[in-house]
Formats: C-alpha cells, sequence, structure tokens
C-alpha cells in the first residue's frame, strides 16, 4: 500500500462543468501521475508532475490541466468537461530503486460526463 | 510508435489449471518490461519487473519471461486460483534523458477468467 488516495471516486457530472479530481499520497514521492483507462486503450498519460509546481503533459493532455502545490496533492482538472472525457482516472506515483520506478496506483475515480 | 501489443484478449480457464499470457512489444529504446494485475474496480498492482539482462521473474505462482532478442514477454501462472481472475497488464518502458521519466507504453491487457 503506497498511501495513494483518489476523491471523489466516483462522480456524474454534465457537458460544460468544470471538474476537480484530487490524488493524495501519504509518502513525500516526488513523482506523480495522471492516467486515464478507456475500453479497448491501454492506460494513457495525461498528465505527469516531478515536483512541487513542477508539471509536464503527457500524451492526452487536451482538456486537462493540473496543479501541485504541495508534495502530497496532485490535482487534476478538466475546465469544461465532454462526454469525451468519461472514463477510469487512476493516479500514479513511482518509488525509485535501481534505476527502475516502480508505479503504485491509487484506486481510480470513475467519472461519467453527460 | 512504441506499441505492446497482448494475446489472447481473454481467456477462460478451470481452477488449479496453469495458463500463459503473451506480450509482444515495439519499443525502443527498451528499459524494462513489467507484468501488472488489475482486479475490477481497482487499480493496476505490480507482478514483476525485467531489465533487458533479466530472461525470467517469479513472483509466487506468476513467472515471466522476457526475450529482448524476439522483442516478446510471457507471464505464467501456475495452478490457477479463483482469486486470479483479472486483467494482466504488460507494460514497456523507454529509457529517455531525464532521470525519474520513463515513458511507458501500455498494452489492453488479457481478461482471465478462472471458473470452480
Amino acid at each position: 500500500d503506497a498511501g495513494i488516495t483518489q476523491s471523489p471516486r466516483h462522480k456524474v457530472t454534465e457537458t460544460g462543468t468544470p471538474v476537480t479530481l484530487r490524488c493524495h499520497q501519504t509518502e513525500n514521492h516526488r513523482y506523480m501521475y495522471w492516467y486515464r483507462q478507456d475500453p479497448g486503450h491501454g492506460l494513457r498519460l495525461i498528465h505527469y508532475s516531478y515536483g512541487v509546481k513542477d508539471t509536464d503533459k503527457g500524451e492526452v493532455s487536451d482538456g486537462y490541466s493540473v496543479s501541485r502545490s504541495k508534495t502530497e496533492d496532485f490535482l487534476l482538472t478538466l475546465e469544461s468537461a465532454t462526454s469525451s472525457q468519461t472514463s477510469v482516472y487512476f493516479c500514479a506515483i513511482s518509488v525509485w530503486e535501481g534505476g527502475t520506478g516502480e508505479l503504485f496506483f491509487g484506486e481510480g475515480s470513475r467519472l461519467t460526463v453527460l | 510508435k512504441n506499441q505492446v501489443e497482448q494475446s489472447p484478449q481473454s481467456l477462460i480457464i478451470l481452477e488449479g489449471k496453469n495458463c500463459t499470457l503473451q506480450c509482444n512489444y515495439t519499443v525502443s529504446p527498451f528499459s524494462n518490461l513489467r507484468w501488472y494485475k488489475q482486479d475490477t474496480g481497482r487499480g493496476p498492482v505490480s507482478l514483476t519487473i525485467m531489465t533487458f539482462s533479466e530472461n525470467t521473474k517469479s513472483n509466487g505462482r506468476y513467472t515471466a519471461t522476457l526475450d529482448a532478442d524476439t522483442k516478446q514477454s510471457s507471464l505464467h501462472i501456475t495452478a490457477s486460483q479463483l482469486s486470479d481472475s483479472a486483467s494482466y497488464i504488460c507494460v514497456v518502458s523507454a529509457r529517455v534523458a531525464n532521470f525519474g521519466n520513463e515513458k511507458l507504453t501500455f498494452g489492453t491487457g488479457t481478461r482471465l477468467t478462472i471458473i470452480p
């Protein structure tokens, strides 16, 4: 258990509304990630962070923004949700040992955009 | 383009039987290959991580193999249990210039169902 908590776990919202998902970790790991998981696709990286206020885009970042004002919290924001953003969102952290970063995932946040 | 392909997409076996899942990849430059187990409604959990120099690695009843020459990996499950019912995801990491940021490519997973 890497001490990762995602909230909310489930959310239903309407097109055009803003949504923020929160990822909280208890172990002060430097690297945090947001992924989305959709049927027929492997997990895809949205954004990642390598420290407080240090973030970068992943492969599917359009329509998403992130913020990391504290080591323990990484927020994912959908400024204006669309139906194509209906997905399961996973937060992950990297724990580095021997030059390899092992990923630990949260339990996921299921978002439905109507 | 980096790609990871897994087969079969789904598999149903009887409890107690063995099974093997396959992963083929085209990822360069290769850093490591990982297998994850994802129970329904949960996040993925790491089973094994193998680097270029490792060709087999075990975690209990799970044994992963890696052939870096043919770019293939397999996950063998021995004496399956009902709790092995899950999706198994192959993930291949490419080396990148910045330490701490590996570029991961995820397969779509194999859905394994164990029936009593």
